[in-house]
Order: structure tokens, then sequence, then C-alpha cells
């Protein structure tokens, strides 16, 4: 069964200071990966995705992560953080054979907490 | 930009009591899912459904919760019986395809407190 694990539950940075968020998985599959972005009192955000087309993927906000097999990684990264960039951030991976119905296993989630 | 909504924000129930809470997918998704986070914990998926029929549900998804799609547009989770371990926040997410590669649109969720 594919799970995920992020790393720290708290990681917190300086404005400007670079953004990195762990995320491990494990599948008996090529996985297919997600970062999504719950700012508060709003729903979960699809920052980017991993879908085999390419390893290093941008998203939005100026986030981007690197799908690294060797590693069963898929950390996300951000050159430069910005305050508005606090939020919690959830890897999740899809365990759903193609074609059926998907589902979205997430890992416990890693609160960002950017300061001046 | 289409967007989940999820209705009420916040519902407080007795324990015992019946809870329904609703959802309005994107109007051109054919896919509905539940997920619920407890607090402190993972978000974890609890059902999906497509055609009028659940496709998949989790351990979670016991006799006491069902879903519904009662019209064209809003997509339902009933709880018939709340416990306390229910209290968590209820995501509603909707896709137009279910393939693994195929993102899922989250509602802001509601959040149930069981007392």
């Amino acid at each position: 069964a594919q799970s995920v694990t992020q790393l720290g539950s708290h990681v917190s940075v300086s404005e400007g200071a670079l953004v990195l968020l762990r995320c491990n998985y494990s599948s008996s599959v090529p996985p297919y990966l997600f970062w999504y972005v719950q700012y508060p009192n709003q729903g979960l955000q699809l920052l980017l995705k991993y879908t085999s087309a390419a390893t290093l993927v941008k998203g939005i906000n100026g986030f981007e992560a690197e799908f690294k097999k060797s590693e069963t990684s898929f950390h996300l990264t951000k050159p430069s953080a910005h305050m508005s960039d606090a939020a919690e951030y959830f890897c999740a991976v899809s365990d759903g054979v193609s074609g059926g119905y998907n589902k979205l296993i997430f890992g416990a989630g890693t609160r960002l907490a950017v300061h001046p | 930009e289409p967007e989940v909504t999820q209705t009420p924000s916040h519902q407080v129930t007795q324990m015992g009591q019946e809870v329904i809470l609703r959802c309005v997918p994107i109007s051109n998704h054919l896919y509905f899912y539940w997920y619920r986070q407890i607090l402190g914990q993972k978000v974890e998926f609890l059902v999906s459904f497509y055609n009028n029929e659940i496709s998949e549900k989790s351990e979670i998804f016991d006799d006491q919760f069902s879903v519904e799609r009662p019209d064209g547009s809003n997509f339902t989770l009933k709880i018939r019986s709340t416990k306390l371990e229910d209290s968590a926040m209820y995501f509603c997410a909707s896709s137009q395809a279910a393939r693994n590669t195929d993102t899922q649109y989250f509602g802001p969720g509601t959040r149930l407190t069981v007392l």
C-alpha cells in the first residue's frame, strides 16, 4: 500500500530564506505525488503534482518539487520565503489503479512559519 | 475560478444526533469524495462516489455514514448517530476524472463538534 511521510511537523524560516519541506513516499507501483497547501480557514489547494512527465515539477507561488526515485522523495522547495507562505503543507500520494477510482493518501502535514 | 463549497462551516451537535454535511462540487466534475481530519491527525479518505454509487470506502466509513447526491448539484454526507470520535474537519472534494493524475479540488471544510 502507498504511504507518505513528512519529516518535521513544524518548520520555521526567515523571510527571504530557502523553504524546504520534506516528503518521502512508499509505493509498490510508480507513484503519483501531490503537494497541497492549506491556508487558515481555507480548503486544501493544489500546489503541484508529479505525473511522471518530468522529475522537476514547478507549481504555483514559486514552489517546486523534485521527484527522486532513488531516494523515494518528493521534497518541496521555494528559494525565498514570503510571509504569505505561512500555512500547512500536505504531501499526498494517489492510491488508485489507472482508470479506476482514485483516493489520496496524505502525510501528517508540515506547518510552515515565516518570521520577519 | 470554480470552487467547491461546503455548508455549514461549523456544526455543533449532541452525541447520538444525526448530522448532514453539504457540499456543492464543481459543476462539470463527475467524481466526488469525502475526507476527514481529526484534530492533530492526518487527512483521511472516507469515501468516493461516482454515477450515483459509492465506488470505494474506507474502514472508517461504517453503517453510520452515508452519502447521497440528492439533486444535480449537492453532495451530502450523513452521519446517522454521531459519536464523540466523529468530531473532525470534514472535507469534500471533486474531480473531473479519476485517473491517478487527476487533481481533486477541495472545499474549505466543515468543522463538526460532537458534545
